[in-house]
């Protein structure tokens, strides 16, 4: 039962273009999203939030968006950069309640930027 | 990243071996979380521990995994009698405090790449 898709293994870009990646949510208690980024043999690293009680949250060239009536959020990346690929994690808690460190993650998305 | 120090880096261990994962924590830090990544999955969470204290272990499972935070040295994540199921990348992480009000974001270290012949 997976309660955070990323329905798109892979994704491919030309550098300096837009990437975006996808990510949809069953659990409507989750309140609280966040995208990582991994590169190989190396453990994930924040990259941005969002609360559900945005629908947008930016940080120089990352941009987050959230549609919590499609529970739908994607990751904007402009312009994309040759260093920007990895693989990029979705994950989700339930900010309230005193579990929010227990993140639920997707599967990943592996962006490639091709210069 | 580099601050929570896992180690080793890659561990390869017989069926029926025991593994043991070491994490330290940031400087600061008191809070620890494991997190384990099986091939072509995301990362699911293990267990929280804060110093001396197990605070949620709903996600290890029930036999043969145990971890620990003692008051002095690293956490240690330790599994008896390992199979071929367990073969995975185990991540820490750490904060400062419990991850509240969306604030501290989990730090992971680099991770423990465990393969079981």
């Amino acid at each position: 039962d997976q309660q955070v898709k990323q329905n798109s293994p892979s994704l491919s870009v030309q550098e300096g273009r837009i990437s975006i990646l996808n990510c949809d949510y069953t659990n409507s208690m989750f309140d609280y999203f966040l995208w990582y980024k991994k590169y190989p043999a190396e453990g994930p690293t924040f990259l941005i939030s969002i609360s559900s009680i945005k629908d947008k949250n930016e940080d120089g060239r990352f941009t987050v968006f959230l549609n919590k009536s499609a529970k739908h959020l994607s990751l904007h990346i402009v312009p994309s950069q040759p260093g920007d690929s990895a693989v990029y994690f979705c994950a989700a808690n339930k900010n309230s309640g005193g579990s929010n460190y227990k993140l639920t993650f997707g599967k990943g998305t592996l962006l490639t930027v091709n210069p | 990243n580099a601050g929570v120090m896992q180690n080793p880096r890659h561990l390869v261990r017989r069926r029926g071996q025991e593994a043991r994962l070491r994490c330290s924590p940031m400087k600061g830090h008191s809070h620890v979380y494991w997190y384990r990544q099986l091939p072509e999955e995301g990362l699911k969470f293990m267990v929280y521990l804060q110093k001396e204290n197990i605070i949620d272990e709903s996600g290890m499972p029930k036999e043969r995994f145990s971890a620990e935070f003692p008051k002095e040295g690293p956490s240690i994540l330790r599994i008896q009698q390992v199979v071929r199921g367990d073969s995975a990348a185990y991540f820490c992480a750490s904060s400062p405090t419990p991850t509240g009000n969306g604030g501290s974001p989990l730090h992971f270290g680099n991770g423990t790449r465990l393969t079981v012949t």
